[in-house]
Parts: structure tokens; C-alpha cells; sequence
């Protein structure tokens, strides 16, 4: 069946760096792709999608590109911020499965200042 | 957009009883999940709630134990039955609707329960 592989947490960085969180998976039709986010204590918010190869979901500096051949979707942010701290889940969504959300086990993110 | 309200928020609950969690969305809806957050863990599928007939679950997951009701597309609810404390999780409710003119998966804001 459908899966989603992200890399393992918790990732720490300091404040300005660069972020990448690695995200691939497995799915037998066109899934649509996401990255949520959960901040501490919150909801799940939808960070940014894809629907189709090649499209570049991106939203408050994070980016992640859909990439067909080598069945990715990495999360990046040129310079994250304490406030980015949060766990970020890759997910994927295809309609020949019914629309069922699939989701990645999370990535834990600290940013310190 | 679809704007998803829970209730309870959250509650303690006493090991062998049951709680219901309700769904009410703003808007009619064709799809509604159920899903369940144990701590410190990702988000997994319990179930599609389908309106006017049984819902369908997720391998790992029966009928029994988590009934769940939809009466019409605005609203579904879903019970913990015969509660253990490995019940204790956050359970989220989740729509597809329209958003910016594509289908959108969009949260409730969970119910975290714990059971003692």
C-alpha cells in the first residue's frame, strides 16, 4: 500500500540556518503530496502541497518540490526561526485510494536562539 | 474552506467506560475521516465515516470498538468503547472540501483524551 518515509527527528538547528527534512514515498496512482505542521499544544495546520510532478508547494519560506523520479517532496527553509520549532509531518493523498490521507511518522524541528 | 468544531475538547476518562466525540463542520461535506494521535506518534486512519451507511475502517480497527454515526453531511461522531489507557490519544476529525477551487483535506482541532 501507500507510504510515507520522512527522516528521523529531533533535527536541531540554530536560528538562521538552512533546513531540510527529507521525504519520500510510495503509492501506486498520482498522489497529491503535503507538509503539515504542528506546533506545540496546536491543531494540524496544512503548511504547503503539490498536486502533480514538478509542482513547488511553498508558504512562510518553506519550500518542497514534487519530485516524480525520485519519489521525494523534502521540505527545506532557507533560514528558519525559533517560531518554526514544531513537528513537520509529510503526508500524501491520492484519489485512487480513496482520498485517505497517509502520514509520515513526523520530524521533531528545535530551533534555538 | 470547511471550518471543523470537536467536542469535547478534551476529558479524563475512567478505564471500561466509553466517550463520544462529535464532528460539525460549517459545510456539507461528501468526505469525513476519523483519526487518532497517540503521543508522541503520527497520525493514523481509523476509519471513512460514510453518510447513510456503516463506516469503513482501517485494517487494525473494528466496529466494535470505535462506532461511528454519520447522520447527514455536516456531522459525525465517533465513540471509544470499553476505554483502556492505550485509548489515551488525540482524535481528529478531518473533512475534504473545496479550497482555492482544488479538494482540500482540512483538521478539527482533536480531542485529547486520557484514560486512567
Amino acid at each position: 500500500g501507500d507510504s510515507v518515509t520522512q527522516m528521523e527527528g529531533p533535527v536541531t538547528l540554530s536560528e538562521e540556518a538552512f533546513l531540510t527534512i527529507n521525504c519520500t514515498y510510495t503509492a501506486t496512482g498520482y498522489p497529491s503530496l503535503f507538509w503539515y505542521v504542528q506546533y506545540p499544544g496546536e491543531g494540524l495546520q496544512l503548511l504547503l502541497k503539490a498536486t502533480k510532478a514538478d509542482d513547488k508547494g511553498s508558504n512562510k519560506g518553506f519550500e518542497a518540490t514534487y519530485r516524480k523520479e525520485t519519489t521525494s517532496f523534502h521540505l527545506e527553509k532557507g533560514s528558519v526561526q525559533v517560531s518554526d520549532s514544531a513537528v513537520y509531518f509529510c503526508a500524501l493523498s491520492d484519489r485512487g485510494g480513496g482520498f485517505k490521507t497517509i502520514f509520515g511518522a513526523g520530524t521533531r524541528l528545535f530551533v534555538k536562539a | 474552506s470547511a471550518v471543523i468544531s470537536q467536542k469535547p475538547s478534551r476529558d479524563i476518562c475512567q478505564r471500561g467506560t466509553s466517550l463520544t466525540i462529535q464532528c460539525q463542520v460549517d459545510s456539507q461535506v461528501t468526505m469525513m475521516f476519523w483519526y487518532r494521535q497517540q503521543p508522541g506518534q503520527s497520525l493514523t486512519l481509523i476509519a471513512t465515516a460514510n453518510q447513510g451507511s456503516e463506516a469503513t475502517y482501517e485494517s487494525g480497527f473494528v466496529i466494535d470498538k470505535f462506532p461511528i454515526s454519520r447522520p447527514n453531511l455536516t456531522f459525525s461522531t465517533l465513540t471509544v468503547s470499553n476505554m483502556s489507557p492505550e485509548d489515551s490519544s488525540i482524535y481528529l476529525c478531518s473533512v475534504l472540501g473545496e479550497g482555492g477551487g482544488q479538494e482540500t483535506q482540512y483538521f478539527g482541532p482533536g480531542t485529547r483524551l486520557l484514560v486512567l
